[in-house]
């Protein structure tokens, strides 16, 4: 069970629009519906940002938004702003009640 | 709203077992949701370790299967993680977490706020 590829680093411009990659295996999450990605800011609690490939908790922003390609999920954020300054990280169910991360992205507002 | 809390020593002795309990609040941990230990290593990203199903099931990272141990404490609504024969790579934060819904989707929306764990003599 190797651990999601996501880039290591992106960074935008207020108020641009940037993607976070995702990538894994036709086990995790080529195989289900069941990517999440949280947002991580150094010394708090992850923070639950989508879930189920495209679904948002209540209270998040509708500037977050998930989709997936094969065994490619995407984190968008659109209209950057400063506060989202972070470490993102996607998850994937991986089959037999087993999940796995990813490598995580920091993500910077120029 | 559920509250969840980590505690334990933040110093363990290699080939020593870490034991974290997560006191669990606003909510009956013996009702539904799957409950999971997180934890992030230094300069390192999130590991899930292993979840446990409120019936009592559960579930393991697999490459941590043969040192973890997850199990509920009904009567104190909480649950514990125990990993056995801790090595310096063991040292992290390690968190406590309830998924979103009550079928395991690895969507923790509830999180403790972080317990760091140095494994060191």
């Amino acid at each position: 069970q190797s651990a999601l590829t996501q880039p290591a680093s992106v960074s935008g411009s207020p108020g641009q629009s940037i993607t976070i990659s995702c990538t894994g295996a036709g086990s995790d999450v080529g195989s289900y519906n069941l990517v999440s990605w949280y947002q991580h800011h150094p010394g708090k609690a992850p923070k639950l940002m989508i879930y189920e490939v495209i679904k948002r908790p209540s209270g998040v922003s509708n500037r977050f938004s998930g989709s997936k390609s094969g065994s490619t999920a995407s984190l968008t954020i659109s209209g950057l702003q400063a506060e989202d300054e972070a470490d993102y990280y996607c998850c994937s169910y991986a089959g037999s009640s087993t999940g796995v991360f990813g490598t995580g992205t920091k993500v910077t507002v120029l | 709203q559920v509250q969840l809390q980590e505690s334990g020593p933040g110093l363990v002795k290699p080939s020593e077992t870490l034991s974290l309990t997560c006191a669990v609040s606003g909510y009956s941990i013996s009702s539904d949701y799957y409950w999971g230990w997180i934890r992030q290593s230094p300069g390192k990203g999130l590991e899930w370790i292993g979840s446990v199903y409120h019936s009592g099931s559960t579930y393991y990272n697999p490459s941590l299967k043969s040192r973890v141990t997850i199990s509920l404490d009904t009567s104190k609504n909480q649950f514990s993680l125990k990993v056995s024969s801790v090595t310096a790579a063991d040292t992290a934060v390690y968190y406590c977490a309830r998924e979103i819904s009550d079928r395991t989707t690895f969507s923790f929306e509830s999180w403790g706020q972080g317990t760091l764990v140095i494994v060191s003599s």
